[in-house]
């Protein structure tokens, strides 16, 4: 089955730096590439999400890149705010069936 | 804004007793999926559905957790009997038809004394 890994686990950053994380996952038939927002006490939320015939995905301050030759798939979040601070999660699937999620990178963003 | 709604939001309860948690997916997505989490084990799925049919299981205990749809408008779990391992959050997700999006409730908090 899809083992997703997630990298970093905890990341703080600056008020108006970026933010990278980073996922890797091991099915080479896995297509959809979500990333949800958590957080404390909430919902997951999709924030973006990416599928395996594009490269490279932009909303605003977020953006997904791919590389499916690599299997790994990465959030760029710019210019961040304090309310950007939440765990965000990585997810791999084919065709929505048995999504599987990292870990977790718990985002904060200092003032 | 139409939401995936789940009850109860917490549930306590002592080990041995039966649980049923309860999900509305959002109307018209015919996938329906349950996930688990804890600090332990991060998201785990345990049983997805599509248009009512169980489609997956294999992630959940079979001895004691079961899940259906009875209907397109309600998903259940029910763990029985409940062990303390079991506390978690339970959140079910919906997905519409062709399309990959899940959307997810507000989760079941269940403690297991």
């Amino acid at each position: 089955g899809e083992n997703v890994e997630q990298h970093p686990s905890t990341l703080s950053v600056q008020e108006g730096d970026s933010a990278v994380i980073k996922c890797t996952y091991s099915d080479s038939a896995s297509n959809y590439f979500p990333w949800y927002k958590q957080e404390l006490g909430k919902r997951p939320q999709l924030i973006i999400d990416i599928r395996s015939n594009v490269g490279e995905k932009k909303d605003q301050r977020i953006a997904v890149t791919l590389n499916k030759t690599a299997k790994h798939f990465s959030l760029h979040i710019t210019e961040t705010q304090p309310e950007d601070s939440a765990v965000y999660f990585c997810a791999a699937a084919y065709n929505n069936n048995d999504m599987r999620f990292g870990a977790g990178t718990r985002l904060t963003v200092k003032p | 804004d139409a939401r995936v709604t789940q009850t109860p939001r917490h549930k306590v309860t002592e080990m041995g007793q039966e649980v049923t948690m309860r999900c509305q997916p959002i109307l018209g997505h015919n996938t329906v999926f349950w996930y688990r989490q804890t600090m332990m084990q991060g998201l785990e799925l345990l049983a997805y559905f599509r248009n009512r049919a169980p489609l997956d299981d294999s992630g959940m205990p079979k001895d004691r957790f079961s899940a259906e749809m009875p209907d397109a408008t309600l998903a259940t779990l029910k763990i029985q009997p409940s062990e303390p391992r079991d506390s978690a959050v339970y959140f079910c997700a919906s997905g519409p038809n062709r399309a990959y999006e899940q959307y997810f409730g507000p989760g079941t908090r269940l403690t297991v004394t």
